[in-house]
């Protein structure tokens, strides 16, 4: 079975600051794609990065970066320059491929950015 | 490009009704998965549609059920509600085109059951 743990359940930071995400995952399967989620408070869940087991390049989107280990099993996601409009709770998620979509997400953490 | 839309936005039942969800994919996907998300959880996989016929399901009694139509809209029902049931429900759509393609999810319907 499937597991995704942030172990974060709430960060605080003042803006501009950096703040980083932790994501620990359990599989056994050696295909596997990791996702990052954001959702604001309207509820809505945000697609912000898609990964798979394959490709442990580090990525860097704007302010955004995620850093991907195998070794550690970890899929951390950092936001570089924090600002308010980053509020929101991020979900670290994992699919394993075939069949039908079954996510598993992890229980999420939720950032303020306090101005 | 259209998003994901579900309606109703809030719903209040009481213990042992019935309710229906509604949810309009993104244009162009197929797929159509639904998930329950309780307060300060992450959200947990209900089941997928794909072309009409539910493919997967999560761990969820079979008073939770569901339909896709020929436009790929969905339906999420409830019957028999109890307490724990309260939570938001999204929708999500993807496009099958790619493996493991990112989900598109709606604002979702936050239902409470009194």
């Amino acid at each position: 079975a499937q597991k995704v743990t942030q172990a974060q359940t709430e960060i605080s930071v003042v803006e501009k600051e950096d703040v980083t995400l932790d994501c620990v995952y359990e599989t056994r399967d050696t295909t596997y794609y990791l996702f990052w989620y954001k959702q604001p408070p309207s509820g809505e869940l945000v697609f912000l990065i898609r990964r798979n087991s394959f490709d442990e390049q580090n990525e860097i989107s704007g302010r955004y970066s995620w850093n991907f280990q195998k070794s550690t099993s970890s899929f951390n996601f950092t936001i570089t320059a924090s600002q308010v409009v980053d509020s929101a709770v991020y979900f670290c998620a994992l699919i394993l491929p075939g069949g039908y979509q079954k996510v598993t997400f992890g229980t999420g953490t939720k950032l303020q950015v306090i101005p | 490009e259209t998003g994901v839309t579900q309606s109703p936005t809030h719903l209040i039942k009481t213990r042992g009704q019935q309710v229906t969800l509604r949810c309009s994919s993104q244009s162009g996907h197929n797929t159509v998965s639904w998930y329950q998300q309780a307060l300060g959880q992450g959200p947990q996989f209900i089941f997928q549609y794909y072309r009409e016929e539910e493919n997967g399901r999560g761990n969820f009694p079979p008073r939770f059920s569901g339909l896709q139509f020929p436009n790929y809209s969905s339906e999420l029902n409830v019957n028999a509600l109890e307490l724990d049931d309260s939570a938001l429900y999204l929708c999500a759509s993807s496009s099958p085109d790619r493996e493991a393609s990112p989900l598109h999810f709606g604002n979702g319907t936050r239902l409470t059951v009194t």
